[in-house]
C-alpha cells in the first residue's frame, strides 16, 4: 500500500539553527500538508501546498517557515532560526484532491529537538 | 471558524470492555467529520469519517454517528482489544471549503488484558 514517508526519523538541532524536514507524498497525490504536534499537545496545521504554492497556512507558519516542492517527488518544509518552542512532532499528509471530505494520509512524523 | 471538543484522557479499560470517546463539534453547516487514530510510535491514520448529518462510519468495529441534534460525533466500539491501545483524534476541517484539518486534543486509550 502507497504511504507517505518522512526523513530524519529524530532531528536534533541548535537554538538558532535552520532545519529542512522531508517527506515524499504518495505519488499521485496533488496536494500537500504540513502539520506539528507540540509534545502531549494537539496536532496543528501548518500550511498545505499545491500546483507549486501555498494554498493555506496558519498563523503559526510565519516568515520562520517555508515549503518547497524541489522536485517531483520530495516536499521540504524549512525553519529557520530554530527556537526552543519549535520542538515538537512534525508530520507530512498528502491528499489525491481538494474535497474536504478525502482522507489526508499521513507520515510517521519527525521529531525536532531544540536545544 | 468550526472545531471539536474532545473528551479528556487517558482511558483506560480491561479487554473486551465497551469504548466510547466523546467528541462534539462546532461549526458552520454540517462539514466532514473525522476520528484518526495515532498508534505508538506511528503517524495518524484515518479511522472512519460522516460525510453528512446522520451518516454513521464505521471501520474495525468502531463506529461514530454524525448526530446534527446533538453536535456530537462520539466514538465507540464494542469490543475493545490491547491492539486498540493508541490516541484518538476528532478532526473537521476549520471552515467551508477548507481542505486542512482542526484537531481535538486526543484522548490516550490503554485497553489491558
Amino acid at each position: 500500500e502507497p504511504e507517505v514517508t518522512q526523513t530524519p526519523s529524530h532531528q536534533v538541532t541548535q537554538m538558532g539553527q535552520e532545519v529542512i524536514l522531508r517527506c515524499v507524498p504518495i505519488s499521485n497525490h496533488l496536494y500537500f500538508y504540513w502539520y506539528r504536534q507540540i509534545l502531549g499537545q494537539k496536532v496543528e496545521f501548518l500550511v498545505s501546498f499545491y500546483n507549486n504554492e501555498i494554498s493555506e497556512k496558519s498563523e503559526i507558519f510565519d516568515d520562520q517557515f517555508s515549503v518547497e516542492r524541489p522536485d517531483g517527488s520530495n516536499f521540504t518544509l524549512k525553519i529557520r532560526s530554530t527556537k526552543l518552542e519549535d520542538s515538537a512532532m512534525y508530520f507530512c499528509a498528502s491528499s489525491e484532491n481538494r474535497n474536504s471530505a478525502e482522507e489526508q494520509y499521513f507520515g510517521p512524523g519527525t521529531r525536532l529537538t531544540v536545544t | 471558524g468550526n472545531s471539536v471538543t474532545q473528551m479528556e484522557g487517558p482511558v483506560t479499560l480491561s479487554e473486551e470492555a465497551f469504548l466510547t470517546i466523546n467528541c462534539t463539534y462546532t461549526a458552520t453547516g454540517y462539514p466532514s467529520l473525522f476520528w484518526y487514530v495515532q498508534y505508538p510510535g506511528e503517524g495518524l491514520q484515518l479511522l472512519l469519517k460522516a460525510t453528512k448529518a446522520d451518516d454513521k462510519g464505521s471501520n474495525k468495529g468502531f463506529e461514530a454517528t454524525y448526530r446534527k441534534e446533538t453536535t456530537s460525533f462520539h466514538l465507540e466500539k464494542g469490543s475493545v482489544q490491547v491492539s486498540d491501545s493508541a490516541v484518538y483524534f476528532c478532526a473537521l476541517p476549520p471552515k467551508t471549503g477548507a481542505n486542512n484539518l482542526f484537531f481535538g486534543t486526543g484522548t490516550r486509550l490503554t485497553v489491558i488484558p
